[in-house]
């Protein structure tokens, strides 16, 4: 197993528009986060899943934003009619178990909204 | 809610010296576990070090130690003889009850040649 996969790396949109990102998780992880990176800033959590259930969503996940992750293995998170304020780094990780165990990261998809 | 404050935005060090990064948070929670994050340039976040807050002493990775002030709520990463690739944004983060990890602001650490 690679680690955490991302796709796609960088994605640039017109506003208004609708994106989906993908996240393929280390396989035996049970676990999985989204969370949003801006410029300079540390991540900021998104919404988590515990197998296919989505456990905890953010106030940062506005009703614009939907995460899935069908049979708790990869899942997606969708932008529907995207703003300039989503343009962020879109950071996926995985962990086998809860807050105390360490949670590995995937790349990131950077999403440009012009 | 956690909140985690890291008030050095940059640090710079000379190769082969020590530099010492600082974090302090905030939470209600007895037990939970902190984490300094790496975050390389256009590379994904690595975990460096953790420290659980019931243990009294701090955590050690090779070059990478931490000073755990549970009652200062105080968390830092001391980065002994230091390497080139150790340039990297450097992320405290809390984890606690939940699952998620809340996060400080970053230092972005420069070592020289």
């Amino acid at each position: 197993d690679t680690g955490v996969s991302q796709n796609p790396r960088h994605k640039i949109t017109k506003r208004g528009q609708n994106v989906t990102f993908r996240c393929d998780p280390i396989s035996e992880h049970n676990r999985l986060y989204w969370y949003r990176q801006t410029l300079g800033q540390g991540p900021e959590f998104l919404t988590y899943f515990q197998n296919e259930a989505q456990l905890e969503k953010s106030r940062l996940l506005s009703d614009r934003f939907s995460a899935e992750r069908p049979k708790g293995s990869f899942s997606t998170l969708e932008i529907q009619r995207t703003e300039q304020g989503d343009s962020a780094m879109y950071l996926c990780a995985s962990s086998f178990g809860g807050g105390d165990t360490e949670a590995f990261f995937g790349q990131g998809t950077r999403l440009t909204v012009v | 809610a956690q909140t985690v404050t890291q008030s050095q935005p940059e640090m710079s060090v000379q190769e082969a010296e020590t530099v010492t990064l600082s974090c302090t948070y905030d939470t209600s929670e007895n037990n939970y576990y902190l984490f300094w994050y790496k975050q390389p340039p256009s590379r994904q976040m690595i975990l460096v070090i953790r420290q659980e807050a019931y243990k009294q002493q701090n955590a050690t990775e090779n070059r990478f130690s931490v000073n755990f002030q549970k009652a200062a709520k105080s968390f830092s990463l001391k980065i002994s003889d230091s390497q080139l690739g150790d340039t990297a944004m450097y992320f405290c983060a809390f984890g606690g009850r939940g699952s998620r990890l809340t996060f400080g602001e970053g230092t972005q650490l420069t070592v020289n040649p």
